[in-house]
């Protein structure tokens, strides 16, 4: 079945850039998405990208696919203490629908 | 334009008790999504609708577990008797439905506590 890994924690100070990892098993991935999880609410899509794409860059956020490691990274720029949350990587595949299977989320602490 | 609305937000019941969650997805979303998120996990899907009908429920308990959507708006998650294991937050996701990276946005959920 389809798992997907993250690592628990990331801190970084204001204004320095968080790179956030993660790797998946399915090689049938066809959607990789981010997602944001501020306290006590829900998930919220950041960015997605299709898995013919190696790159997709977004304001502050750059998304980066190694489809051959089955590695997907997140880049936040200047990253500010509005950005503390969690931050879940997600991934669908064709055939059917596309059950979205998330990862364990990464905490990232924003320190001023 | 409201986002998926989720009611209550906080409930503590003791084991053994009944327990309903509602969720109102966002008008027009054709397809309706609930999920179990543990602590310090991922969300996992419960039971995913198709207009009104159950489409994925493989995942669902179904000797404790139950859900509704009778006229394809808004549903019903239920558990009775809840047990201790079922502490967690639900989620209700909604989405347009239209394939490819059909984009789920989630309500703030409902957590649950069983004392």
């Amino acid at each position: 079945g389809e798992d997907v890994e993250q690592s628990l924690f990331l801190s970084v100070r204001e204004g320095d850039s968080s790179v956030i990892n993660c790797t998946y098993t399915d090689s049938s991935s066809t959607y990789l998405y981010w997602y944001k999880q501020e306290p006590g609410a829900g998930l919220q899509l950041l960015t997605y990208i299709f898995s013919n794409m190696d790159m997709k860059q977004d304001q502050r956020l750059t998304v980066l696919l190694n489809k051959k490691d089955k590695h997907l990274s997140l880049r936040i720029a200047d990253t500010q203490t509005g950005d503390s949350a969690i931050y879940f990587c997600a991934e669908s595949h064709s055939g059917g629908y596309q059950k979205v299977t998330f990862g364990t989320g990464t905490k990232l602490q924003v320190i001023p | 334009e409201a986002g998926v609305v989720q009611s209550p937000r906080y409930k503590i019941i003791e084991k053994k008790q009944p327990v309903a969650f509602w969720c109102n997805p966002i008008s027009g979303h054709n397809t309706l999504y609930w999920y179990r998120q543990n602590l310090g996990q991922g969300p996992e899907l419960l039971i995913r609708y198709e207009n009104e009908e159950a489409v994925d429920d493989s995942q669902l308990p179904k000797d404790r577990f139950s859900a509704e959507r009778l006229k394809g708006v808004d549903s019903t998650l239920k558990i009775q008797p809840a047990e201790l294991g079922d502490s967690a937050v639900y989620l209700c996701a909604s989405s347009l439905g239209t394939g490819g990276a059909d984009t789920q946005y989630f309500g703030p959920g409902t957590r649950l506590t069983v004392l």
